[in-house]
C-alpha cells in the first residue's frame, strides 16, 4: 500500500512570486507520481506526472516538479505564479506493478494568488 | 468533446432514500473509476472497472453499490444514503495500459443527505 502527505493545507502567495508545493510519498513499491489540479467547482485535470527517466518534469502552465528518490518527495514548483493559478492541487501516486491507474491522492494543497 | 458526463451536479436526499449517479464516457475507455470527496481529505477511491462486467472494490466501497454493463456507463448506486455519504463524488475514466495513465474526470456531483 502506498500513501501520500502534503504538507501545507494552505499556501498563500502574491502574484509572481514563487511556489513551492510539497509532497511526500510512502510506498513499499516503485511508483508513479502525479500532480492534479482543481479549480473551482471543476473535476481534476492532470498537471504533469512522473514515470521514469529524468526527475525532473514539466507540466502544463509553467509547473515543473522534481522526483527525489531518497526523500521520497515530489514536490511542485512555478517560479511565478498567476492570479489565474489559485486553485486546490493534489499530488497522488500509484503502484507500478499491482494497481495500474488507481490512484492514492493526498489530501490537497489550496493555492491561493493574491494580487 | 463530451469527455466524461456526470448526472446530477447536485442532490438533496434524506436519510434512508437511495439514488444513482450516473457517469458516461465517450473516450472508449476501459478503466473507470469513482471517487468520494472530502474536505482536506483528499480523493477516495469507492470502486473501479477494468472493462465492461468486471467492477472492483477500491478504499471506501461500504454503502456503494456498481455496475458496468456497457464500456461508456458506470453508474454508482447508493442504497440506504446516511449523513457520512455526504461529500462531492467524481467519476473518472482512463485508457488501459501498464500503469500511469492520465485520468479524465468528471465534473463532479454535489451530494447532501440530511
Amino acid at each position: 500500500a502506498q500513501s501520500v502527505t502534503q504538507l501545507d493545507s494552505q499556501v498563500p502567495v502574491f502574484e509572481e512570486a514563487p511556489v513551492e508545493l510539497r509532497c511526500n510519498y510512502s510506498s513499499s513499491v516503485s511508483v508513479y507520481l502525479f500532480w492534479y489540479v482543481q479549480y473551482p467547482n471543476q473535476g481534476l485535470q492532470l498537471l504533469l506526472k512522473y514515470l521514469s527517466g529524468s526527475t525532473l518534469v514539466k507540466g502544463i502552465n509553467g509547473f515543473e516538479a522534481e522526483f527525489n528518490k531518497s526523500q521520497t518527495s515530489f514536490h511542485l514548483r512555478k517560479p511565478s505564479v498567476h492570479i489565474s493559478d489559485t486553485a486546490e492541487y493534489f499530488c497522488a501516486v500509484s503502484d507500478r506493478k499491482t494497481s495500474g491507474s488507481r490512484l492514492t491522492f493526498g489530501e490537497g494543497t489550496q493555492l491561493t494568488v493574491n494580487p | 468533446n463530451a469527455g466524461v458526463t456526470q448526472t446530477p451536479k447536485f442532490r438533496i436526499l434524506k436519510i434512508g432514500q437511495s439514488m444513482t449517479l450516473q457517469c458516461t464516457q465517450d473516450m472508449n475507455h476501459n478503466y473507470m473509476y469513482w471517487y468520494r470527496q472530502d474536505p482536506g481529505m483528499g480523493l477516495k477511491l469507492i470502486y473501479y472497472s477494468v472493462g465492461a462486467g468486471i467492477t472492483d472494490k477500491g478504499e471506501v466501497p461500504n454503502g456503494y453499490n456498481v455496475s458496468r454493463s456497457t464500456t461508456e456507463d458506470f453508474p454508482l448506486r447508493l442504497e440506504l444514503a446516511a449523513p457520512s455519504q455526504t461529500s462531492v463524488y467524481f467519476c473518472a475514466s482512463s485508457y488501459p495500459g501498464r500503469g500511469g495513465e492520465k485520468l479524465f474526470f468528471g465534473s463532479g456531483t454535489q451530494l447532501s443527505v440530511l
